[in-house]
């Protein structure tokens, strides 16, 4: 069964700073997805960035990327440059490609990041 | 292009009562989910959808139904409402299943007293 852990419940940082949110998954299926959303207090949810699992280039979108570490099933996102913006929680999440006639996304419990100006 | 919508932005139901929280999209997107967010904790799929006339379970299916008539919408059913279905409700859709991206609406909270 797929399974998505984050294991920082909430961080701090000092704006400007450079922040990584971990994310490990576990996944029997060689072909699957990561994805990383962002929530701020307003509660929507924001797309930001996608890895897939043979995506030989870890993926970046502006200031954002994800440090793919395929052997160790770890897809953390790194935040250069921290803006007071960026406080928020923080998903990750996983899509098994399956065989299956849909696939199912699943999402971590999630990291709350507050940026201290 | 309104996106994802959600009606109502808030409900308060008793124990026992049913409704159904609407979800639509103008994206002509053929995958569409719900997810339930309980605080301190990720959001848990209820069920979803990967076309008209074809629904499936995620993880916390039990108390809920849904059914996709059209590719814009699809509603989700709370048959007997217990306190335990107290959370914020998102609806999310794709273009595809293998889409990188999901939508999400804006969400739905619901409290059973």
């Amino acid at each position: 069964a797929q399974k998505i852990t984050q294991t920082q419940p909430g961080m701090f940082v000092q704006e400007k700073e450079a922040v990584t949110l971990d994310c490990t998954y576990d996944t029997s299926d060689p072909s699957y997805g990561l994805f990383w959303y962002k929530q701020p207090s307003s509660g929507e949810m924001i797309f930001l960035i996608y890895q897939g699992s043979y995506d030989q280039q870890n993926a970046t979108e502006g200031r954002y990327s994800l440090n793919f570490q395929k052997a160790r099933k770890s897809a953390n996102l790194v935040i250069s440059a921290s803006q007071l913006g960026d406080s928020a929680m923080y998903f990750c999440a996983m899509r098994e490609a399956g065989y299956s006639s849909a696939s199912k996304i699943i999402f971590g419990s999630g990291t709350r990041l507050s940026i201290r100006p | 292009n309104a996106g994802v919508t959600q009606t109502p932005k808030f409900q308060v139901l008793k124990t026992g009562q049913s409704m159904t929280l609407q979800c639509a999209q103008d994206m002509n997107h053929e995958y569409m989910s719900w997810y339930r967010q309980d605080p301190g904790m990720g959001l848990r799929l209820i069920h979803y959808s990967v076309g008209a006339g074809i629904t499936d379970q995620g993880e916390v299916p039990n108390g809920y139904n849904v059914s996709r008539s059209t590719t814009e919408d699809f509603p989700l059913r709370l048959l007997s409402a217990a306190p335990s279905q107290t959370s914020v409700y998102f609806c999310a859709s794709s273009y595809r299943k293998t889409s990188n991206e999901q939508f999400f609406g804006p969400g739905t909270r619901l409290t059973v007293l």
